[in-house]
C-alpha cells in the first residue's frame, strides 16, 4: 500500500526557534497532502492543505505565518513552526491521498507516523 | 457538510468478547466511509474502507465494518479482541478529494 513517511519522529526544541517537519509520499505522487494537529485525548484537526506547487490552504484559526507549509514537488511537503512557544508543543501529522500509485478521489488518506513536537 | 459522530469515546471489553465501536455519519449523498486505527504516538493506519461495493467490508486485524444507509451507519466490529487491539479508532467520511472529516475517536481497551 501507500507509504507516507514523516521526519522527525520526535523534536524538542526551545521557545523561538523554528522547527521543519518534512513528508514524504514514498511510492505515488501526491499533489495535495493535508497536515493535522492532535491534541491530547482528542481527535485530530486539519490545519491546512498542502498544494503542490501553489499557496497551501488554511483552516480557519490557523496562522499561515506561524505554520509554513512547502509543497515543492509531488512527494514533498515541509511544515515549519515558526518561533515556536510552549503552546505549539502538540503531535503534528502528515497525509497524503493515494491508492496503488495513483490519487483517486475517493482513496483513503495515509498518514505518516507523527512528529512529537516539544517545546521548552 | 459531512459529520461523523462516534458514540462512547471509552469502550472496555474482555479479552476475547465481540468489539463494536459505533460510528454513524450524516450525508446528502452517497458517503466513503473509513476506519482507522491510532496506537499511542503513531499516525493513523488504515483498518478498512466503504466505496459503494459490498455492504459489508472486511479490513486488517479480523475487523469488518457494515454500511448500512437506512441507520446511516458504519459501526466497526471484530468477534474476539486482543490485546493488541487496545488502540484508539477513529472513523472519517470523505466529501470529495479534499475533504476528509473525523469522528471524535473510540478508545478501545482490552481487559486479560
Amino acid at each position: 500500500g501507500a507509504v507516507v513517511s514523516q521526519h522527525p519522529s520526535r523534536v524538542i526544541c526551545k521557545s523561538g526557534t523554528s522547527v521543519k517537519i518534512e513528508c514524504r509520499s514514498l511510492d505515488f505522487q501526491a499533489t495535495t497532502m493535508f497536515w493535522y494537529r492532535q491534541f491530547p485525548k482528542q481527535s485530530l484537526m486539519l490545519m491546512a492543505t498542502s498544494n503542490e506547487g501553489s499557496k497551501a490552504t488554511y483552516e480557519q484559526g490557523v496562522e499561515k505565518d506561524k505554520f509554513l507549509i512547502n509543497h515543492a514537488s509531488l512527494t514533498l511537503s515541509t511544515l515549519t513552526v515558526t518561533s515556536a512557544h510552549p503552546e505549539d508543543s502538540s503531535f503534528y501529522i502528515c497525509s497524503a491521498r493515494g491508492d496503488r500509485g495513483r490519487p483517486y478521489g475517493n482513496s483513503p488518506l495515509h498518514f505518516g507516523n507523527g512528529t512529537r513536537l516539544t517545546v521548552t | 457538510a459531512q459529520s461523523v459522530t462516534q458514540l462512547g469515546s471509552h469502550v472496555s471489553v474482555s479479552e476475547g468478547a465481540l468489539v463494536l465501536l459505533r460510528c454513524n455519519y450524516s450525508s446528502s449523498v452517497p458517503p466513503y466511509l473509513f476506519w482507522y486505527v491510532q496506537y499511542p504516538n503513531q499516525g493513523l493506519q488504515l483498518l478498512l474502507k466503504y466505496t459503494s461495493a459490498a455492504t459489508l467490508v472486511k479490513g486488517i486485524n479480523g475487523f469488518e465494518a457494515e454500511f448500512k444507509k437506512s441507520e446511516t451507519s458504519f459501526h466497526l466490529t471484530k468477534p474476539s479482541a486482543h490485546m493488541s487491539d487496545a488502540a484508539e479508532y477513529f472513523c472519517a467520511v470523505s466529501e470529495g478529494f479534499n475533504k476528509f472529516y473525523f469522528g471524535s475517536g473510540t478508545k478501545l481497551n482490552v481487559k486479560p
